[in-house]
């Protein structure tokens, strides 16, 4: 079975500092894995994925997130954060051999600091 | 590209009434579709996956006959609650994918449902 620890629920940041939130996932296979971000009352926007090939992802709104095999992480970054990236993140696994279906982290929220 | 739309993004209703949720894919056809359930300050989970012209496969613990999936078309599904009843409000997300292996699912806005 899939499963995906976000050990950070809350993160507080101050605007312009860096930011790394963290994921780690336990699944048999090479899972794909994905970012995906929630501002409050709204759905889900993808913020990167990873399926193969370069293990540093980049994606939108200058993330990237790096995919380590051998601690099965695949930890989010951002250089400088903005105060518009104040909201809750996800990271998510899924398999073609699951039917695609994602596993979510809990979450973790991210504040951020004038 | 890849918008998926939820409608409705808010809805108030008695208890005992039924409560349909649209979701369409409005650029790109969906074999599957998800549906989700989200507390207040929780993670989403999974309560079934909608096949295009098969009947929906619901997770451990989800009532088929209260939440009535149907995926009638490439690009919509709905998810129907029957009987409303309080413990029912909740967050509803639906997310859409084409299902090939290297695509990943994308989000609708939600519906928040209250249940008086």
């Amino acid at each position: 079975a899939q499963s995906v620890t976000q050990p950070d629920i809350h993160i507080t940041v101050s605007e312009g500092a860096s930011l790394e939130l963290r994921c780690n996932y336990s699944y048999g296979a090479t899972p794909y894995l994905f970012w995906y971000v929630q501002s409050p009352g709204q759905g889900l926007q993808l913020l990167l994925k990873y399926f193969s090939g370069d293990t540093l992802v980049q994606g939108i709104k200058g993330f990237e997130a790096e995919f380590k095999r051998s601690q099965s992480s695949f930890n989010l970054r951002k250089p400088s954060v903005h105060w518009s990236d104040a909201a809750e993140y996800f990271c998510a696994v899924g398999a073609k051999a699951a039917g695609n279906k994602l596993t979510f982290g809990g979450g973790t929220r991210v504040l951020v600091k004038p | 590209g890849a918008v998926v739309s939820q409608h409705p993004s808010w809805v108030i209703c008695k208890s005992g009434t039924s409560v349909k949720i649209e979701c369409r894919s409005l650029d790109f056809q969906a074999t599957t579709m998800f549906w989700y359930r989200q507390f207040p300050k929780q993670s989403l989970m999974l309560m079934a996956t909608s096949n295009e012209g098969s009947k929906a496969t619901y997770e451990q613990g989800v009532e088929k006959d209260k939440f009535l999936i149907n995926h009638a078309s490439l690009t919509l599904s709905t998810l129907t609650v029957t009987s409303a009843h309080p413990e029912d409000s909740s967050f509803y997300i639906c997310s859409a994918t084409t299902g090939d292996s290297n695509q990943p699912q994308h989000f609708g806005d939600g519906t928040r449902l209250s249940i008086l």
